[in-house]
């Protein structure tokens, strides 16, 4: 059975603090990506990875940084956490030629700022 | 640039019936690929029904079809004979070839919660 898995369900962290949210794919898919979902705006892309060590910025990357050390493992990092980053977050991983096959997510995970 | 629009922010069914979710999209891309996933209360992300722009014939997915008219830029899914289980969060969502660059991004639409009674 196909997964996605991410390190946390639920995290609480303060303003400040850096953030590091883990998504683990066991399907040895080369594309790996890191979206937030906010009510009224759907998914909206933050970074994406095509192959181990390379990243490409998404929509969204402004407080944001990621790390693809392995295949399998794609990072997601807040250096400096805000309120306004509260927010749910979805990891997906896809095979590589992505535009004709779905992605798969993980379960996601409920990020609280204070 | 992508652009998906759902414009229907929340939308009522009773159970058994057919419903329509509407999603309109815009690329320049000629080859570009939609999706439909269903997301639950519990928040996890279900793939229900891919369309390709090339395919001739809209696709279906047991009581999941996709109404796909190219020309109107349009890609509605129709869900027949709807369940309880049916009640989520359902997102239209699009990838572009953009020659082999994209690596499949999804742009998504702002998403429409079904909500079926008894």
């Amino acid at each position: 059975d196909v997964k996605v898995t991410q390190s946390s369900r639920y995290l609480v962290k303060r303003t400040g603090e850096k953030v590091f949210l883990e998504c683990v794919q066991d399907m040895d898919h080369e594309n790996m990506f890191w979206y937030r979902q906010d009510p009224g705006l759907g998914l909206r892309l933050i970074y994406f990875s095509y192959d181990v060590k390379m990243k490409e910025k998404g929509d969204i990357p402004e407080g944001y940084s990621v790390s693809r050390e392995k295949k399998e493992r794609f990072s997601l990092i807040l250096e400096s956490a805000s309120t306004n980053q509260t927010s749910m977050y979805l990891c997906a991983s896809s095979p590589r030629l992505a535009w004709r096959n779905e992605q798969f997510f993980g379960p996601g995970t409920r990020l609280t700022v204070l | 640039a992508q652009k998906i629009t759902q414009t229907q922010p929340g939308m009522f069914v009773q159970e058994k019936e057919a419903v329509t979710l509407d999603c309109t999209y815009d690329t320049s891309d000629p080859s570009y690929g939609l999706f439909w996933y269903k997301q639950p209360s519990s928040g996890e992300m279900i793939f229900l029904i891919y369309q390709g722009s090339y395919d001739q014939q809209n696709a279906t997915e047991g009581r999941y079809s996709l109404n796909f008219q190219k020309a109107r830029k349009s890609a509605n899914l129709v869900i027949s004979a709807s369940q309880l289980g049916d009640s989520a969060m359902y997102f239209c969502a699009m990838s572009v070839n953009a020659g082999g660059t994209s690596y499949g991004k999804l742009t998504f639409g702002q998403g429409t919660i079904l909500t079926v009674h008894p």
